[in-house]
């Protein structure tokens, strides 16, 4: 099946360190999502983009919907504790697609 | 709030036994899924649901079934247990109310084939 390319794949920094992650691909997305899953539980959403070009914040979180449709990168800022886990871009191909493909998964260590 | 529980945590089972994963949304939502989680390489789909009775294969439905005979509650089988089902299975819920696709994800289940 089809995947998101997402890199890094783990990043280990210091507590106050701004993050950044992207996912790119071959194919053009109509929707890009990003989910957080903290250790032992499932994802949760963290931010969806709906248009190319669109630059979306939530807190020290942004993301961006890439120009081309086929890439897009989420930095997180001032970075604490509880940004620990694995950060997932998740895309859809066409609207009304139900189905959602995801990146392998960026896992981020913070040491205090 | 939406909210999507799974039957079981934590799982461990022996090869060959019949494992039934249970899923439940409680926002009417007509999409369900199925994935399972490894290391380094994401979520992938097993199998999805647009409708009560309705089933579509994912990218690797081999080994394993689903049953969704209620709107909110969506079943993942594995016949018969291997080694190589050991891994993490997350269910997830969407509304076709909203064009955008957004799932939402249970808590997981985390099984052991011994």
């Amino acid at each position: 099946g089809q995947q998101l390319n997402q890199s890094p794949q783990s990043m280990f920094i210091q507590e106050g360190e701004d993050v950044s992650m992207n996912c790119t691909s071959s194919s053009i997305f109509n929707t890009w999502l990003w989910y957080k899953q903290d250790p032992g539980e499932g994802p949760v959403l963290l931010i969806a983009l709906y248009k190319a070009g669109e630059l979306t914040s939530n807190g020290r979180l942004t993301a961006q919907f890439g120009i081309t449709r086929k890439d897009s990168f989420l930095n997180i800022s001032a970075s604490i504790p509880s940004d620990v886990g694995i950060y997932f871009c998740a895309g859809q191909l066409s609207q009304g697609a139900q189905k959602l493909v995801f990146g392998q998964g960026t896992r981020l260590t913070i040491n205090p | 709030d939406v909210k999507v529980t799974q039957s079981s945590r934590y799982l461990v089972k022996r090869t060959g036994e019949k494992v039934f994963l249970e899923c439940v949304q409680d926002m009417d939502h007509e999409n369900m899924f199925w994935y399972r989680q490894d290391p380094g390489l994401g979520l992938r789909l097993i199998y999805f649901s647009y409708d009560v009775k309705m089933k579509e294969k994912g990218d690797i439905p081999e080994g394993y079934s689903v049953s969704r005979e209620k709107k909110e509650r969506f079943s993942l089988i594995l016949e018969s247990a291997s080694t190589n089902q050991t891994s993490m299975y997350l269910c997830a819920s969407s509304s076709d109310r909203m064009l955008q696709e957004t799932q939402y994800f249970g808590p997981g289940t985390r099984l052991l084939v011994l």
